[in-house]
């Protein structure tokens, strides 16, 4: 069964601490992993996609990586506009989009 | 930069009642998706459009819910009768063409509240 697990559910971090967030994916032939960002009340912002393990992307101070059986988003010092919740997605072999459940990341000034 | 639309923003109705949400996707997209999202999870497709045609709709409530996509552009999701449980955000996406690894992006999305 295709599964998305994203860990930790929140994180509070100082400005300027940086951390990283987890998605674990379980999924019948991955072809591709996706990062949303989503402020409250609004919809999921595109980040990145990332398509084969070993594959990077940056963006101001977000940095995705992947392996064969999860990602990673990097944060490196984080200011407080980054506070949001994170999505990861998974499109499966069968093209279907699964989101994990999010991580909810606060910043601290 | 161009945007893929919703309306209305928010909706407040009784159960038993119907309502009906609309999309717009970004200008030249060919695929459109409705997703909904309960407050805490992640979204979880109702409904994939490839330009007028359904996709896979296999998740929609179909006793309750319908959409179409009539002449390929915009989009309607309607839930008649509404339930308690459809208290959800409901997401419209909308991606360039079919492919696998096509982004999707997100509109603003409709907060449905039943009372």
């Amino acid at each position: 069964e295709d599964q998305v697990t994203q860990s930790p559910e929140a994180l509070r971090l100082q400005e300027g601490e940086s951390s990283s967030l987890n998605c674990s994916y379980t999924v019948s032939g991955l072809r591709g992993l996706f990062w949303y960002r989503q402020d409250p009340g609004k919809g999921p912002e595109f980040l990145f996609t990332l398509y084969s393990a070993g594959e990077e992307k940056e963006k101001e101070r977000l940095k995705a990586t992947l392996t064969k059986k999860e990602s990673f988003l990097h944060i490196t010092a984080p200011k407080p506009e980054d506070s949001a919740t994170y999505l990861c997605a998974v499109l499966t072999g069968a093209n279907n989009l699964f989101f994990g459940t999010g991580t909810r990341l606060t910043v601290i000034p | 930069e161009a945007e893929v639309a919703q309306s209305p923003r928010y909706k407040i109705t009784e159960k038993s009642q119907a309502v009906a949400f609309w999309c717009d996707p970004i200008s030249g997209h060919a695929t459109l998706y409705w997703y909904r999202q309960i407050l805490g999870q992640g979204p979880e497709l109702l409904v994939q459009f490839q330009d007028e045609s359904v996709v896979d709709d296999s998740q929609l409530p179909k006793d309750r819910f319908s959409a179409e996509r009539l002449k390929g552009v915009d989009s309607t999701l309607k839930i008649q009768p509404a339930e308690l449980g459809d208290s959800a955000m409901y997401l419209c996406a909308s991606s360039p063409r079919l492919t696998p690894v096509d982004t999707q992006y997100f509109g603003p999305g409709t907060r449905l509240t039943v009372l």
